[in-house]
């Protein structure tokens, strides 16, 4: 089993809806989780982390952990244009590596 | 302000050729790292380093070798390309410890091998 499983996509979204993206994750990988974004040929940049079970809220992005099912989720209200992009999902466990999905590609219409 | 520099944005190389990527990181940052970067796969660890002299490796450090002499130099070694080698290098630097897990990335380095 992968540490990090994304479900690849494409995802593409009205400007406006929500755009939800998931991750599941192994027992290798419970420690901290964080969502980053990458624009086509750019870096990938830090938008979200999570550390505890429940919500957290930042701006229009909403990260969800659920520890007992092993799944993350970042939820993106009111999408935007801007917002089109590829979404990576990480975890990290006890040692310093952070585990990547292999990232969903998000195309917010206009 | 750039934090995490890659020398080298686009490489092109020949089968057998000996490939250094650079990478340097001016935020006195004690871990670093190498990941490749391909459609369908995601980032996929090769090499990181703790500390100065220091390395561990990644999930595919086949065909690969890192140097990190000195704190802020991280250097990917491809002692042979090959051309199931050709990818998206990104470089990352974050500070010690678990709760201090930002990672800072590179612009990145493609790298062809023909």
């Amino acid at each position: 089993q992968k540490e990090v499983e994304q479900n690849s996509g494409p995802l593409s979204v009205p400007e406006g809806a929500i755009a939800s993206l998931n991750c599941t994750y192994s027992d290798r990988v419970s420690q901290s989780f964080f969502w980053y974004r990458q624009y086509s040929g750019k870096s990938p940049e830090l938008i979200m982390s999570i550390y505890s079970n429940g919500d957290k809220e930042d701006g229009r992005f909403t990260a969800q952990l659920n520890k007992a099912s092993q799944y993350v989720s970042l939820l993106i209200r009111d999408s935007q244009p801007s917002d089109s992009a590829t979404y990576l999902c990480a975890g990290q466990g006890d040692d310093y590596k952070l585990s990547f999905g292999a990232g969903t590609t998000v195309t917010v219409r206009a | 302000d750039v934090k995490v520099t890659q020398s080298s944005r686009y490489l092109v190389k020949r089968t057998g050729e000996k490939v250094f990527l650079e990478c340097v990181q001016d935020m006195d940052h004690e871990n670093m790292f190498w990941y490749r970067q391909d459609p369908g796969l995601g980032l996929r660890l090769i090499y990181f380093s703790y500390d100065v002299k220091m390395k561990e490796k990644g999930d595919i450090p086949e065909g690969y070798s890192v140097s990190r002499e000195k704190k802020e130099r991280f250097s990917l070694i491809l002692e042979s390309a090959s051309t199931n080698q050709t990818s998206m290098y990104l470089c990352a630097s974050k500070l010690q410890g678990t709760g201090a897990n930002v990672l800072t990335f590179g612009a990145g380095s493609r790298l062809t091998v023909l």
